[in-house]
This record gives structure tokens, C-alpha cells and sequence, in this order.
């Protein structure tokens, strides 16, 4: 059973829009999670995280959201830059006392910004 | 500051050969992953070191697959033999306890 889910395997945004990303967890033990961004044939790249105990989590246009009564984050990308088209990897922490232990990962959704 | 080395970049052999994959964390990180990336999936961890110590291999398949890191730096995984299924992409990521992670380029393999 996936315990990290992203629904959309897919998004296109036009450029200078927002990009919403979107993903659910079921395990309610999960402490700490993490976006992660992969260009092809490189390794994925860390981009924001959010503890449990934050609901939001801003580093310049990139803001990470957390509702953790839903077991929903959301990444939000404003504006978005052609250069942000990669695919994005929701994490989470399995449960290790408050830190950052071994990550479960999403399935990814690959974003396109359009020119 | 350089980051996570790893090599081969792309691997091609025959099911039933051996393969080795080497991997060189960042300069000071003492944990270090190996993961597993199958197409259209998110990583899997395989195992984690901190320092020497494996820490975690429950999911190692430890029938063909083996891992060691044995000064507490450089790490090697290795399959043995391979089997078609074991064509992936495999990861090696470092961190200072358990802080971020940062993940190397990877090694993409292809069993024929």
C-alpha cells in the first residue's frame, strides 16, 4: 500500500501562473516531509520540507502547506519559470521521534511550464 | 563544495552477470542511502548506513544483493546475480545524521 500518494502524474502551467502540486498521506505518524525535484538523468534535488508541528513554509516562490487533519500538502510555485519543468517527489518521514529518518516517496508528478 | 559521486553512470550487462555501483557522499556526512528508482516510481530505500553501520536493510534483498561502506565513507552495492527486474535506476544520497538528504546522479541500469 502506497502511504504517499500523488494523484496527478501530470500538470501544465502556463508560465507566470501558479503550479499547485498535490499530496496525501495516510500515515498519521509521518513528522516531517519533504518536495524533491528531478530533472532528467540527475538525481532528485531538495527543495523545501515542513515539520508537522508548521502549517506553511515559504523559501522565495516556492511554499509548502501543510493540513495535517486531511493528511494533505500542497506545493505552490509562484510564478512559474519554464525552468521549474522537472518532476516533483513528495516525501515523508517515517516516524523516528521528532527527526528526519528514512523517507517514503510519492510516485512524482512531472510539471511543464509553458513559455 | 562537491556533492554525491556516483559511478557508473550507466551500466549495460547480461542477466546472471554481477554488477558493482560505487557511490562517494559529500565530504563530511557520516549517514548514507541507497535507494532503488524503478520507471514512473519514487525512490525505495534499500539500506542506510551510519557511518559503518547498517543501520537499516530490511529492504535489501539480501539473496543477490549486497552493500558494504567499510570505513565509514565510500560505499559499494552490489547485485549478484542480476535478473532482468533489477533494470533501474540506482540512487546513493548522503546526510549529516538524519538531516536532508542529497541525492546523487545515479547509476541506470540495464539487465538483457
Amino acid at each position: 500500500d502506497q502511504q504517499v500518494k500523488q494523484n496527478s502524474p501530470s500538470l501544465s502551467v502556463q508560465e507566470g501562473r501558479i503550479s499547485i502540486l498535490n499530496c496525501d498521506y495516510t500515515n498519521s505518524m509521518f513528522d516531517y516531509f519533504l518536495w524533491y525535484k528531478k530533472y532528467p538523468a540527475e538525481g532528485p534535488t531538495f527543495l523545501i520540507s515542513i515539520s508537522s508541528i508548521k502549517d506553511k513554509n515559504e523559501d522565495g516562490r516556492f511554499t509548502v502547506f501543510l493540513n495535517k487533519s486531511a493528511k494533505h500538502l500542497s506545493l505552490h510555485i509562484v510564478p512559474s519559470q519554464p525552468g521549474d519543468s522537472a518532476v516533483y517527489f513528495c516525501a515523508a518521514s517515517r516516524p523516528r521521534g521528532g527527526s528526519q529518518g528514512n523517507l517514503i516517496f510519492g510516485k512524482g508528478t512531472k510539471l511543464s511550464v509553458k513559455p | 563544495e562537491a556533492g554525491v559521486v556516483q559511478s557508473p553512470r550507466y551500466k549495460i550487462i547480461e542477466k546472471k552477470q554481477p554488477v558493482a555501483f560505487w557511490c562517494n557522499p559529500i565530504s563530511g556526512h557520516n549517514t548514507l542511502y541507497w535507494y532503488l528508482q524503478n520507471l514512473g516510481q519514487g525512490p525505495e530505500l534499500l539500506i542506510r548506513y551510519e557511518n559503518e553501520e547498517a543501520v537499516d536493510d530490511s529492504q535489501l534483498p539480501k539473496d543477490r544483493f549486497s552493500a558494504e561502506r567499510l570505513k565509514g565513507v565510500d560505499s559499494t552495492l552490489k547485485i549478484q546475480p542480476a535478473e532482468l527486474g533489477d533494470s533501474a535506476v540506482y540512487l546513493c544520497a548522503s546526510s549529516w545524521g538524519r538531516g536532508t538528504q542529497y541525492f546523487g546522479p545515479g547509476t541506470r541500469l540495464t539487465v538483457l
